[in-house]
């Protein structure tokens, strides 16, 4: 059963500085989305990572999937206040369908 | 290009009742899969309908079921309401997407969701 763990589960970090949030998923997956979602709100696609190891920018966020390893990372370069939501990671699970597994998610809060 | 929509937004239910939620994905999207976001559980998997067939399903009583039209749009049911029923309730629609070299990967777009009060 695929189990996908993030760390860590609460992020308060200042502006201006740099941060990495860690999502390791336990079976093979040939995709790894990443989400953010604002309070009260739906979710937001960030980034999509496939089995090739791309490492995809948008922005202060930086995204890496290193298959072998079975880890994502997700990189916050000088953060800023807008950057402050819950940030979830979510694994395909193979088999057929689109079913994903998130992470517990990483509230974020960026203060001035 | 409208994105996925999802009604009603809010709803209010007592125990025992039943509810059935809609969501129409994005046009030309086939597949549609339901998750319950709860603060405790997190987000977790329902079901999936691709073509009016459900594909897989999550491990959730058979009090939630769901289907798929023919126009795509899918419908989610809840029976015998329980109070951890409450829970916003998220549909996604997927696409094959095309990348250069032959390879495609699907992209899951979100609904607004609704929020499910169990009293």
């Amino acid at each position: 059963e695929l189990k996908v763990e993030q760390n860590p589960l609460f992020l308060s970090m200042q502006e201006g500085k740099n941060y990495t949030i860690y999502c390791n998923y336990s079976t093979t997956s040939d995709r790894l989305y990443w989400y953010r979602q604002d309070p009260g709100k739906s979710l937001e696609s960030l980034f999509v990572l496939l089995s090739n190891g791309a490492v995809k920018q948008e922005g202060r966020l930086m995204a890496s999937l290193d298959t072998k390893a079975r880890l994502s990372t997700l990189h916050i370069t000088a953060a800023v206040h807008d950057l402050s939501a819950t940030y979830f990671c979510a694994v395909a699970d193979q088999g057929g369908s689109e079913k994903l597994v998130f992470g517990k998610g990483t509230k974020l809060t960026v203060n001035p | 290009k409208a994105g996925v929509t999802q009604t009603p937004r809010y709803l209010i239910k007592t125990r025992g009742q039943q509810v059935t939620l809609s969501c129409s994905p994005i046009s030309g999207h086939r597949s549609v899969s339901w998750y319950q976001q709860t603060p405790g559980q997190g987000l977790q998997f329902l079901f999936e309908y691709f073509s009016e067939t459900q594909r897989n399903k999550g491990n959730f009583p058979g009090r939630f079921s769901g289907r798929q039209f023919s126009n795509s749009r899918s419908e989610m049911n809840v029976s015998t309401l329980e109070l951890g029923d409450s829970a916003l309730y998220l549909c996604a629609s997927s696409l094959l997407s095309p990348l250069a070299g032959g390879l495609a990967y699907y992209e899951q777009y979100f609904g607004p969701g609704t929020r499910l009060t169990v009293t």
